[in-house]
C-alpha cells in the first residue's frame, strides 16, 4: 500500500494570504499525484494533479509542486479566500496502481 | 469529470437493521470504489466493486457486512448490514477511468451520512 501523511492537521491562514498545505509519501514508485478539498458535509473534489514527470503544475489560485527526491508534495493556494477553508487531502498512487489511499487530511481555516 | 450521485443522502437507522446505498455516475467508468469516512477522519476504502463479479474487500471489510453489487459501468449499490452505533459514518462512492494505460483521476459522490441508534 501507499502511507501518505500530511505535516500538519490545522492550518490557519490570514484572508488574502498564500496558504501552503505539505504531504510526504513514502512509496518511490508513486507517479501519480492529486490534491483534494473536502468541505463540510460534502464528498472530496478534485483540485489539482500532476505526474512524476512534472515538478510543478498551476491552475487557478492553485499550485502543486513535487519533489520526487524527499517524496514531498505540496499545495500553494494564493490570495486564500474563506471559501477555501476544508480539509485537503493528498494522494499518491505508484503506475498502474488502481486504488488511491489518503493521508490524515489538513484542516484550512481562513480567518477573516 | 464524472459527475456521481448518492441515494440516500443521509438517514437514520435503529440497531440491527440494514441499509442499501445506491451510487449513480453520469458516464461509464472503469473503476467503483465504496471508502467510509468517520467524523474527522480520513477516508478508508472499503472495497472495489467490480462489474459483473463480487466486490474485492479490502483488509478488515467483509461482504456478509457491506455486500456490493455492481450490475453495470454505471451504478453500484452498497448494504451496510445489521447495524450497529459503530457503523455510523459517512460512506462515500468513488469513480475512476483508465485510458491509454494511464491513471485517471478518480472523482467522489456527495456522500450518505449514515446514524445508526
Amino acid at each position: 500500500g501507499e502511507s501518505v501523511g500530511l505535516h500538519l492537521p490545522t492550518l490557519s491562514v490570514q484572508e488574502g494570504d498564500n496558504s501552503i498545505i505539505n504531504c510526504a509519501y513514502s512509496n518511490s514508485a508513486s507517479d501519480y499525484f492529486i490534491w483534494y478539498k473536502q468541505e463540510s458535509g460534502k464528498g472530496p473534489q478534485f483540485i489539482i494533479d500532476i505526474r512524476s514527470n512534472m515538478d510543478k503544475r498551476q491552475g487557478q489560485r492553485v499550485t502543486v509542486l513535487l519533489n520526487k527526491t524527499v517524496k514531498h508534495l505540496s499545495l500553494q493556494i494564493a490570495a486564500t479566500q474563506p471559501g477555501d477553508s476544508a480539509v485537503y487531502f493528498c494522494a499518491a498512487l505508484p503506475s498502474g496502481y488502481q486504488k488511491v489511499t489518503f493521508g490524515t487530511g489538513t484542516k484550512l481555516q481562513v480567518i477573516p | 469529470s464524472a459527475v456521481i450521485s448518492q441515494k440516500p443522502s443521509r438517514d437514520i437507522c435503529q440497531r440491527g437493521t440494514s441499509l442499501t446505498i445506491q451510487c449513480q455516475v453520469d458516464s461509464q467508468v472503469t473503476m467503483m470504489f465504496w471508502y467510509r469516512q468517520q467524523p474527522g477522519q480520513s477516508l478508508t476504502l472499503i472495497a472495489t466493486a467490480n462489474q459483473g463479479s463480487e466486490a474485492t474487500y479490502e483488509s478488515g471489510f467483509v461482504i456478509d457486512k457491506f455486500p456490493i453489487s455492481r450490475p453495470n459501468l454505471t451504478f453500484s449499490t452498497l448494504t451496510v448490514s445489521n447495524m450497529s452505533p459503530e457503523d455510523s459514518s459517512i460512506y462515500l462512492c468513488s469513480v475512476r477511468s483508465l485510458a491509454s494505460g494511464r491513471s485517471d483521476t478518480q472523482y467522489f459522490g456527495p456522500g450518505t451520512r449514515l446514524t445508526v441508534l
